[in-house]
């Protein structure tokens, strides 16, 4: 069975201060890794989509990396406005189905 | 803008009072899905349409129904809802190997 788990649960960093978060995935052939955000009462809003190991992308604070096993969301020099829970999920080869992690509730102090 | 709207964002319904929640996208995506999300148990997809007419079981079908009869629209329905069915519900499309553009949810509360 596809499995996502994030850690950690919650988050506290203050402004500027540099972190990464985990995304650990089992699946039988990955088809995709999502990176979402979303804010309180909100739909997700897509961040990242990686498909392979060694893959990165950027975007602006924000860079996801992917191994064969997990999968981080490293936050550089965040800003209050970062603060959200950031979600993670796969997909896998064959399947339209999204398995989602729990996700991480991150909260920058200014 | 490209999006993905569903109503209503909010809704209260006694038990047993059949319910439609509506999802339309302007994407011109082939596939189409509903989640739920729940606390402690995440987003969890209740059911799929991978084009008009074309539909399936996603994780937790039971007590929901939905229809594929145009590309954009993609009715949710509760015939008979229960208290268990209080939830955060969100509708998604995408297109082939992309990622999923999510409405802005609609919470409702079955009592």
């Amino acid at each position: 069975e596809d499995q996502v788990t994030q850690s950690p649960e919650a988050l506290r960093l203050q402004e500027g201060e540099s972190s990464s978060l985990n995304c650990s995935y089992t699946v039988s052939g990955l088809r995709g890794l999502f990176w979402y955000r979303q804010d309180p009462g909100k739909g997700p809003e897509f961040l990242f989509t990686l498909y392979s190991a060694g893959e990165e992308k950027e975007k602006e604070r924000l860079k996801a990396t992917l191994t064969k096993k997990e999968s981080f969301l490293h936050i550089t020099a965040p800003k209050p406005e970062d603060s959200a829970t950031y979600l993670c999920a796969v997909q896998a080869k064959g399947a339209q189905k999204l398995v989602f992690g729990q996700g991480t509730r991150l909260t920058i102090n200014p | 803008e490209a999006q993905v709207t569903q109503n209503p964002r909010y809704l209260i319904t006694v038990t047993g009072k059949k319910l439609t929640v509506t999802c339309s996208q302007n994407m011109n995506h082939e596939y189409m899905s509903w989640y739920r999300q729940d606390p402690g148990l995440g987003l969890r997809q209740i059911y799929y349409s991978m084009n008009v007419e074309v539909t399936d079981k996603g994780d937790v079908p039971e007590g929901y129904k939905v229809s594929r009869k145009e590309k954009r629209n993609f009715p949710l329905i509760l015939e008979s809802p229960s208290p268990n069915q209080t939830s955060l519900y969100f509708c998604a499309s995408s297109s082939t190997g992309r990622g999923y553009t999510f409405g802005s949810g609609t919470r409702l509360t079955v009592v």
